[in-house]
Order: C-alpha cells, then structure tokens, then sequence
C-alpha cells in the first residue's frame, strides 16, 4: 500500500547510544518532516525537508540531526540519546506545503533510559 | 496561548451519540486539517479544509473562516470511534508550518 513507512516502530536506548529512524514514502512527495509526540502536548516539528538534499529546523532540533539525500527517504538521528528524547516520533510527507494533504507513518516509540 | 485550542480534552458518550469536537485558532491559516489517533496506533487524516463543509461516512468537518473556528461532528458514534481527534492549521504567520491542538480524547460506551 502506498504511504509513510517508519522503522523501526519500538526500541529503547542506553542514554549515549546512538540511532537512525527511517522514513520511506512512496508517493513522490516533495516534503517530509519529523515530528515528536509527548503526553499533554502536541506534535512539535522537529526538522523538515522541502525536496531531496535540503533540510530545515523546525520548532524542537536541538540533539537530532536529519539528511535527505533520496527524495523518498528521510533520515532522523540521534547522536547521542538522552531520557529527554523519549517520545512518539512521527514522519510525514505532502506534496507541497500548504492546502495539500498530510500523510504520516505509523510511529516509532523511542525509551531512553 | 496556544494557537490551536480543542474543546472539550475528553470527552464520553455512549454508542449512537451526535459527537462535537471544536477547534479555535488564533492564526491565519491555508487550511485546517483533523487528524485521527487511535490508542497506539498512528495518525491518520480525515479532512483537510479550507472553506465549508466535507462528509465522509458518519464524519462531518464544518469551518468558519471570519470565526476562526472548525468542528468535527460525528454521526451515530461507535465503539470504533473511540480515538484521539488532532486539529492542525497550516499557519501562513511567521515560519509556515503545521500547528497543532493538543487533542480531543473520545470515548465511545456501547
């Protein structure tokens, strides 16, 4: 089916570890983003993409970085993990900014501990 | 304030209930979208607005524009629809973006 896949969808990390959570859309969308979920609060943008090899810092960026380099994959890392960083993380894509729709992955539960 | 406030936070009914959820925004938009999360699951999206009214089976979007103002009506509610209703405006202030509310918690009764 077409759409947002994320993986992995669980893990947990030693505070220090590192990691990568994949974003893969097959839809031929031009812009992707990463977004966290946390209890009380709603989804905060982290880093975004508007087209393959260009990233941008959204609202929350400090201790992630992302890259872009295939223009259906988008990439979040976490250098160095800390027990802040535990979350709900969620991918999107649309087609254009704007009055386009939104498509989202499925999630990626993230524990540091 | 937040730029997007959902009312009510929770919200319970029993099965077969007329459901209304609102949204208030304080920011220029291009367009309102509500979201649907159910518990553990992901997001998914039920209407993008930009104007009107859109129907999709027994889910009603309605926006105001001049009123700033969009809700989410629910027709003869099910057990089903027990989930998390997100309302997101594209904001065309400041760094164009997705803002979103923090969410309305249903919960259906049979």
């Amino acid at each position: 089916n077409a759409g947002v896949t994320q993986t992995p969808k669980f893990r947990v990390l030693k505070t220090g570890q590192s990691m990568t959570l994949l974003c893969a859309q097959d839809m031929n969308h031009e812009y992707m983003y990463w977004y966290r979920q946390d209890p009380g609060m709603g989804l905060r943008l982290i880093h975004y993409s508007v087209g393959e090899g260009t990233t941008a810092k959204g609202e929350v960026p400090d201790g992630y970085n992302v890259s872009r380099l295939k223009k259906q994959n988008f990439l979040l890392g976490l250098e160095s993990a800390a027990p802040s960083q535990t979350s709900v993380y969620f991918c999107a894509s649309s087609y254009e900014a704007g009055a386009y729709g939104y498509t989202f992955g499925s999630g990626t539960r993230l524990t540091v501990v | 304030k937040n730029e997007v406030e959902q009312s009510p936070q929770n919200l319970t009914a029993q099965e077969g209930e007329f459901i209304t959820i609102n949204c208030s925004y304080s920011v220029g938009i291009s367009a309102l979208h509500w979201l649907q999360q159910h518990p553990g699951g992901g997001i998914v999206s039920l209407f993008m607005l930009s104007s009107g009214k859109k129907k999709h089976g027994r889910l009603i979007a309605t926006i105001n524009i001049q009123e700033k103002h969009s809700s989410l009506h629910i027709t003869a509610s099910h057990p089903r629809d027990s989930a998390v209703y997100i309302c997101a405006v594209f904001s065309v202030q400041g760094a164009q973006k997705l803002v979103f509310g923090q969410g309305t918690r249903l919960t259906i009764n049979p």
